[in-house]
């Protein structure tokens, strides 16, 4: 079946580092990609998403490509800030699917001042 | 525009006793999802409701847990007999009616249950 495989945390940066999480995909068809972030005690929100190969999604200084050669959706952000600390989440909508969502284990990522 | 809503925000039973946990979608949404989120992983999804209608359920666990969406009110996931393996936090999402349900899914704050 399909499935989301995220790099482990946590993900330790500086104040305006760069950041990068890495997320790989297994799927039979042609699936939607999303990353969420769920800041402590909250639920999770959309950060960005695409919605086929070479898309580029984008909000709030993250980027993220799909990439179908690599299967891959891997998330940047040029400069962190402390706000940003917060677990993300990559994950995928199945082609055949109404819309059900299959989430990666997330990435904790703390910046420090 | 209110979000999804979630209520209780935590709720502690102990072995043996009954969890209801309350979900209202953002309003013009009728489409609701549960997740649940155990500790350390990533959220599973466990069932898919529209108004009066159950249209997936194949996460859901076989025993003690249902789930319901009536013409008036909130959805409601009801976990029976619970077991400390119950103790997640559990998730609601909506998305917008009159739609594919592909939409994108808006979630709730959660629910954190703390089964004793």
């Amino acid at each position: 079946g399909d499935s989301v495989t995220q790099m482990e945390g946590p993900v330790t940066l500086s104040e305006e580092a760069f950041l990068t999480i890495n997320c790989t995909y297994t799927a039979t068809g042609y699936p939607s990609l999303f990353w969420y972030v769920q800041y402590p005690g909250e639920g999770l929100q959309l950060l960005l998403k695409a919605t086929k190969a070479d898309d580029k999604g984008s909000n709030k200084g993250f980027e993220a490509t799909y990439r179908k050669e690599t299967t891959s959706f891997h998330l940047e952000k040029g400069s962190v800030q402390v706000s940003d600390s917060a677990v993300y989440f990559c994950a995928l909508r199945e082609t055949d699917s109404w819309g059900k969502l299959q989430f990666g284990a997330g990435t904790q990522v703390v910046v420090t001042p | 525009n209110a979000g999804v809503m979630q209520n209780p925000r935590h709720l502690v039973r102990r072995r043996g006793q009954e969890a209801r946990l309350r979900c209202s979608p953002m309003k013009g949404h009728s489409h609701v999802y549960w997740y649940r989120q155990l500790p350390e992983e990533g959220l599973k999804f466990m069932v898919y409701l529209q108004k009066e209608n159950i249209i997936d359920e194949s996460g859901m666990p076989k025993e003690r847990f249902s789930a319901e969406f009536p013409k008036e009110g909130p959805s409601i996931l009801r976990i029976q007999q619970v077991v400390r393996g119950d103790s997640a936090a559990y998730f609601c999402a909506s998305s917008p009616t009159g739609t594919q349900p592909r939409e994108t899914q808006y979630f709730g704050p959660g629910t954190r249950l703390l089964v004793l």
